[in-house]
């Protein structure tokens, strides 16, 4: 089992362009979600999906957009990059099973806006 | 709205000490807790969970946490800690949305140095 898997593991972005980050959850998890951690802070919770759908959304401007594919994997989309965004963005994947369920990590993705 | 406290933002300790590293999270009806860990350039790693039961858990490297819902802390420990446990710690508390959904809140982290 590979695990969740995060492409691609750097990137470097200028100011006003846009990103696209890409995440396989973990085999027979059908839930993922997205986390921005800024340099020495914990993780922040960004948007939710399950079966192809935003579930729930944390405190992110509309900048922030997402998509689930049918084989559950994601897609992390930043418009008009600000250099503010520049973070760890890590995804996690779970079974869709309530407050107890275990979440798995990727490596995350380091973006860095100039 | 649901949040944690990690009380200190850097623990440095000498190897083979022991170490304690401070949570706190606000009240909640149920309370679902967990500590990961996150080495230098890497992602999250669960390293032990409270769901329900006995109010200490363990992991299988030696860290231990003691659910205490008078005090709202869940607080890591480990009795002699190693150089390879240089790393920064997280604590997340599991919040659920309407549905079903749930989410991790985290504290702000703190770093445990190990020296030799």
């Amino acid at each position: 089992d590979a695990g969740v898997t995060q492409s691609p593991t750097h990137l470097i972005k200028t100011r006003g362009q846009q990103v696209t980050l890409r995440c396989s959850p973990k085999s027979g998890h059908d839930t993922v979600s997205w986390y921005q951690q800024a340099l020495g802070q914990g993780p922040q919770f960004i948007f939710q999906y399950y079966e192809e759908e935003e579930r729930q959304r944390g405190n992110f401007p509309d900048r922030f957009s997402g998509h689930q594919f049918p084989n559950y994997s994601s897609e992390l989309n930043v418009n008009a990059l600000l250099l503010g965004d520049s973070a760890l963005y890590l995804c996690a994947s779970s079974h869709r099973t309530g407050a107890n369920t275990e979440a798995f990590f990727g490596q995350g993705t380091r973006l860095t806006v100039v | 709205a649901q949040s944690v406290t990690q009380l200190d933002s850097q623990v440095p300790v000498f190897e083979e000490a022991p170490v304690e590293l401070r949570c706190n999270y606000s009240s909640s009806v149920s309370v679902y807790l967990f500590w990961y860990v996150q080495y230098p350039n890497q992602g999250l790693q669960l390293l032990l969970k409270y769901l329900s039961g006995s109010t200490l858990v363990e992991s299988i490297n030696g860290f231990e946490a003691e659910f205490n819902k008078s005090q709202t802390s869940f607080h890591l420990r480990k009795p002699s800690v190693h150089i390879s446990d240089t790393a920064e710690y997280f604590c997340a508390v599991s919040s659920v949305f309407s549905g079903g959904y749930n989410k991790l809140i985290f504290g702000a982290g703190t770093r445990l140095a190990v020296h030799p």
